[in-house]
Protein backbone atom coordinates (compact mmCIF):
# COMPACT_ATOMS: atom_id res chain seq x y z
CA UNK A 1 0.00 0.00 0.00
CA UNK A 2 1.07 3.41 0.09
CA UNK A 3 3.13 4.93 2.57
CA UNK A 4 3.58 9.02 3.43
CA UNK A 5 6.37 9.77 4.88
CA UNK A 6 6.55 13.46 6.35
CA UNK A 7 9.04 16.41 7.59
CA UNK A 8 9.95 17.92 10.06
CA UNK A 9 8.05 16.59 12.56
CA UNK A 10 8.05 19.96 14.13
CA UNK A 11 8.69 23.51 13.11
CA UNK A 12 9.23 26.74 14.81
CA UNK A 13 9.35 29.66 12.67
CA UNK A 14 9.48 33.20 13.42
CA UNK A 15 6.54 35.45 12.59
CA UNK A 16 6.42 36.32 9.17
CA UNK A 17 8.80 34.29 7.64
CA UNK A 18 8.49 31.34 5.49
CA UNK A 19 7.36 27.75 6.47
CA UNK A 20 8.01 24.77 4.60
CA UNK A 21 7.10 21.08 5.43
CA UNK A 22 7.98 18.45 3.15
CA UNK A 23 6.42 14.88 2.11
CA UNK A 24 7.42 11.61 -0.09
CA UNK A 25 4.86 9.36 -1.04
CA UNK A 26 5.81 5.06 -2.54
CA UNK A 27 3.25 4.75 -4.72
CA UNK A 28 3.76 6.08 -8.41
CA UNK A 29 -0.27 5.63 -9.32
CA UNK A 30 -0.97 8.46 -6.30
CA UNK A 31 -3.09 11.30 -8.62
CA UNK A 32 -3.84 13.42 -5.37
CA UNK A 33 -2.43 14.88 -2.81
CA UNK A 34 -4.25 17.48 -0.16
CA UNK A 35 -3.31 18.99 3.07
CA UNK A 36 -4.94 19.15 6.30
CA UNK A 37 -4.48 21.63 9.07
CA UNK A 38 -5.45 20.42 12.61
CA UNK A 39 -5.66 23.21 15.15
CA UNK A 40 -5.42 21.56 18.58
CA UNK A 41 -8.56 19.96 19.80
CA UNK A 42 -10.35 20.62 16.60
CA UNK A 43 -10.99 18.77 13.54
CA UNK A 44 -8.62 18.71 9.98
CA UNK A 45 -9.29 20.97 7.85
CA UNK A 46 -8.71 20.77 3.96
CA UNK A 47 -6.74 24.18 3.39
CA UNK A 48 -5.44 23.29 -0.31
CA UNK A 49 -4.64 19.79 -2.08
CA UNK A 50 -3.56 19.14 -5.94
CA UNK A 51 -3.68 16.94 -8.08
CA UNK A 52 -1.13 15.29 -10.37
CA UNK A 53 -1.87 16.78 -13.85
CA UNK A 54 -0.10 20.01 -12.34
CA UNK A 55 3.20 21.11 -10.85
CA UNK A 56 1.97 24.04 -8.26
CA UNK A 57 -1.13 25.79 -7.19
CA UNK A 58 -1.46 28.71 -4.83
CA UNK A 59 -3.63 29.85 -2.64
CA UNK A 60 -2.92 33.55 -1.12
CA UNK A 61 0.05 32.62 1.39
CA UNK A 62 -0.29 29.27 0.86
CA UNK A 63 1.54 26.78 -2.00
CA UNK A 64 1.99 23.18 -2.84
CA UNK A 65 4.67 22.07 -5.50
CA UNK A 66 4.47 18.46 -6.56
CA UNK A 67 7.42 16.00 -8.27
CA UNK A 68 5.94 13.50 -9.53
CA UNK A 69 9.23 11.92 -10.47
CA UNK A 70 11.06 12.35 -7.33
CA UNK A 71 7.70 11.49 -5.78
CA UNK A 72 7.39 14.66 -3.33
CA UNK A 73 5.20 17.12 -2.46
CA UNK A 74 5.44 20.34 -0.33
CA UNK A 75 3.61 22.74 1.22
CA UNK A 76 4.91 26.65 1.60
CA UNK A 77 3.46 28.89 3.46
CA UNK A 78 4.98 32.63 3.52
CA UNK A 79 4.50 35.59 5.87
CA UNK A 80 3.30 32.94 8.89
CA UNK A 81 0.87 34.40 11.21
CA UNK A 82 0.41 33.23 15.27
CA UNK A 83 -2.93 32.08 13.37
CA UNK A 84 -0.69 29.43 11.62
CA UNK A 85 -0.01 27.19 14.47
CA UNK A 86 -1.06 24.06 14.15
CA UNK A 87 -0.07 20.82 13.11
CA UNK A 88 -0.25 20.00 9.42
CA UNK A 89 -0.81 16.42 7.69
CA UNK A 90 -0.41 15.27 4.17
CA UNK A 91 -1.96 12.71 2.31
CA UNK A 92 -1.97 10.57 -1.08
CA UNK A 93 -4.56 9.11 -3.04
CA UNK A 94 -3.71 6.38 -5.90
CA UNK A 95 -7.34 5.39 -6.07
CA UNK A 96 -10.54 7.81 -5.57
CA UNK A 97 -11.05 7.51 -2.00
CA UNK A 98 -8.49 6.41 0.22
CA UNK A 99 -6.30 9.24 2.14
CA UNK A 100 -2.80 7.97 3.32
CA UNK A 101 -1.29 10.35 5.93
CA UNK A 102 1.70 11.88 7.09
CA UNK A 103 2.66 11.74 10.74
CA UNK A 104 1.81 15.26 10.60
CA UNK A 105 4.37 18.38 11.33
CA UNK A 106 3.58 20.64 13.94
CA UNK A 107 4.32 24.46 13.11
CA UNK A 108 5.09 27.08 16.10
CA UNK A 109 4.83 30.67 14.57
CA UNK A 110 6.84 32.94 17.30
CA UNK A 111 5.55 36.15 17.83
CA UNK B 1 -24.94 23.52 5.73
CA UNK B 2 -24.27 21.33 8.26
CA UNK B 3 -21.10 19.75 8.94
CA UNK B 4 -20.17 16.28 9.88
CA UNK B 5 -21.39 15.07 13.19
CA UNK B 6 -19.90 12.83 15.59
CA UNK B 7 -21.19 11.37 19.55
CA UNK B 8 -20.47 11.22 21.81
CA UNK B 9 -17.65 13.84 21.86
CA UNK B 10 -15.77 11.86 24.59
CA UNK B 11 -16.14 8.74 25.90
CA UNK B 12 -14.76 6.93 28.55
CA UNK B 13 -14.97 2.79 29.06
CA UNK B 14 -13.89 0.06 31.20
CA UNK B 15 -11.63 -2.33 29.36
CA UNK B 16 -13.72 -5.44 28.34
CA UNK B 17 -16.83 -3.12 27.59
CA UNK B 18 -18.17 -2.15 24.49
CA UNK B 19 -18.83 1.12 22.85
CA UNK B 20 -20.41 2.83 19.81
CA UNK B 21 -19.30 5.50 18.35
CA UNK B 22 -22.01 7.54 16.21
CA UNK B 23 -21.27 9.56 12.84
CA UNK B 24 -23.78 11.32 10.81
CA UNK B 25 -21.94 12.44 7.54
CA UNK B 26 -23.00 16.30 5.01
CA UNK B 27 -26.17 15.62 4.07
CA UNK B 28 -26.06 14.26 0.49
CA UNK B 29 -22.46 12.79 1.00
CA UNK B 30 -22.70 9.03 -0.39
CA UNK B 31 -18.94 8.36 1.33
CA UNK B 32 -18.12 8.15 4.45
CA UNK B 33 -14.73 7.50 6.13
CA UNK B 34 -13.66 6.64 9.60
CA UNK B 35 -10.28 7.10 10.98
CA UNK B 36 -8.46 6.90 14.28
CA UNK B 37 -5.95 9.29 15.24
CA UNK B 38 -3.88 7.59 17.94
CA UNK B 39 -1.93 10.69 20.82
CA UNK B 40 0.43 12.42 18.39
CA UNK B 41 0.08 10.55 15.07
CA UNK B 42 -1.41 10.60 12.16
CA UNK B 43 -4.90 9.45 10.70
CA UNK B 44 -5.04 5.85 10.51
CA UNK B 45 -7.83 4.22 7.85
CA UNK B 46 -10.35 1.79 9.13
CA UNK B 47 -12.70 1.81 6.59
CA UNK B 48 -14.84 3.17 3.79
CA UNK B 49 -18.42 3.38 2.74
CA UNK B 50 -20.27 3.72 -0.59
CA UNK B 51 -23.78 3.63 0.31
CA UNK B 52 -24.40 1.08 2.78
CA UNK B 53 -21.66 -0.93 1.75
CA UNK B 54 -18.10 -0.97 2.70
CA UNK B 55 -16.14 -1.59 -0.33
CA UNK B 56 -12.68 -1.17 1.96
CA UNK B 57 -12.51 -2.90 5.42
CA UNK B 58 -8.81 -3.27 5.35
CA UNK B 59 -8.23 -0.76 7.62
CA UNK B 60 -10.26 -2.49 10.94
CA UNK B 61 -7.10 -3.98 13.19
CA UNK B 62 -9.47 -6.65 14.43
CA UNK B 63 -12.39 -8.54 14.41
CA UNK B 64 -13.26 -6.60 17.61
CA UNK B 65 -14.03 -3.69 15.42
CA UNK B 66 -16.71 -3.51 12.94
CA UNK B 67 -19.08 -0.61 11.44
CA UNK B 68 -22.19 -0.49 9.86
CA UNK B 69 -24.05 2.34 7.86
CA UNK B 70 -27.96 2.65 7.14
CA UNK B 71 -29.78 4.19 4.78
CA UNK B 72 -26.90 5.80 3.16
CA UNK B 73 -26.46 7.92 5.91
CA UNK B 74 -25.41 7.87 9.40
CA UNK B 75 -22.84 5.34 10.64
CA UNK B 76 -22.27 3.05 13.33
CA UNK B 77 -18.07 2.11 14.81
CA UNK B 78 -18.66 -0.79 17.22
CA UNK B 79 -15.52 -1.73 19.01
CA UNK B 80 -16.19 -4.89 21.15
CA UNK B 81 -14.27 -6.26 23.98
CA UNK B 82 -12.69 -2.42 24.38
CA UNK B 83 -8.72 -3.12 25.25
CA UNK B 84 -6.45 0.07 26.78
CA UNK B 85 -4.64 0.30 22.76
CA UNK B 86 -8.37 1.34 21.73
CA UNK B 87 -7.82 4.63 23.22
CA UNK B 88 -7.47 7.43 20.31
CA UNK B 89 -9.68 9.89 18.90
CA UNK B 90 -11.61 7.99 16.25
CA UNK B 91 -12.60 10.60 13.03
CA UNK B 92 -15.25 10.07 10.23
CA UNK B 93 -15.36 12.12 7.26
CA UNK B 94 -17.70 11.82 4.28
CA UNK B 95 -17.11 13.35 0.99
CA UNK B 96 -19.26 13.54 -2.54
CA UNK B 97 -18.76 12.90 -5.82
CA UNK B 98 -19.48 16.42 -6.91
CA UNK B 99 -16.53 17.54 -4.48
CA UNK B 100 -13.83 14.94 -6.09
CA UNK B 101 -14.27 11.93 -3.45
CA UNK B 102 -10.62 12.71 -2.41
CA UNK B 103 -11.79 15.82 -1.01
CA UNK B 104 -12.69 14.76 2.57
CA UNK B 105 -14.70 16.65 5.26
CA UNK B 106 -13.90 15.55 9.01
CA UNK B 107 -16.30 15.53 12.07
CA UNK B 108 -15.08 16.48 15.31
CA UNK B 109 -13.92 13.55 16.32
CA UNK B 110 -14.80 11.32 19.36
CA UNK B 111 -12.15 11.20 22.06
CA UNK B 112 -12.16 7.02 23.74
CA UNK B 113 -10.47 6.44 26.62
CA UNK B 114 -10.42 3.03 27.81
CA UNK B 115 -9.34 2.54 31.68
Amino acid sequence: GENVEQHPSTLSVQEGDSAVIKCTYSDSASNYFPWYKQELGKRPQLIIDIRSNVGEKKDQRIAVTLNKTAKHFSLHITETQPEDSAVYFCAASSNDYKLSFGAGTTVTVRA
Amino acid sequence: GAGVSQSPSNKVTEKGKDVELRCDPISGHTALYWYRQSLGQGLEFLIYFQGNSAPDKSGLPSDRFSAERTGGSVSTLTIQRTQQEDSAVYLCASSSRLAGLETQYFGPGTRLLVL
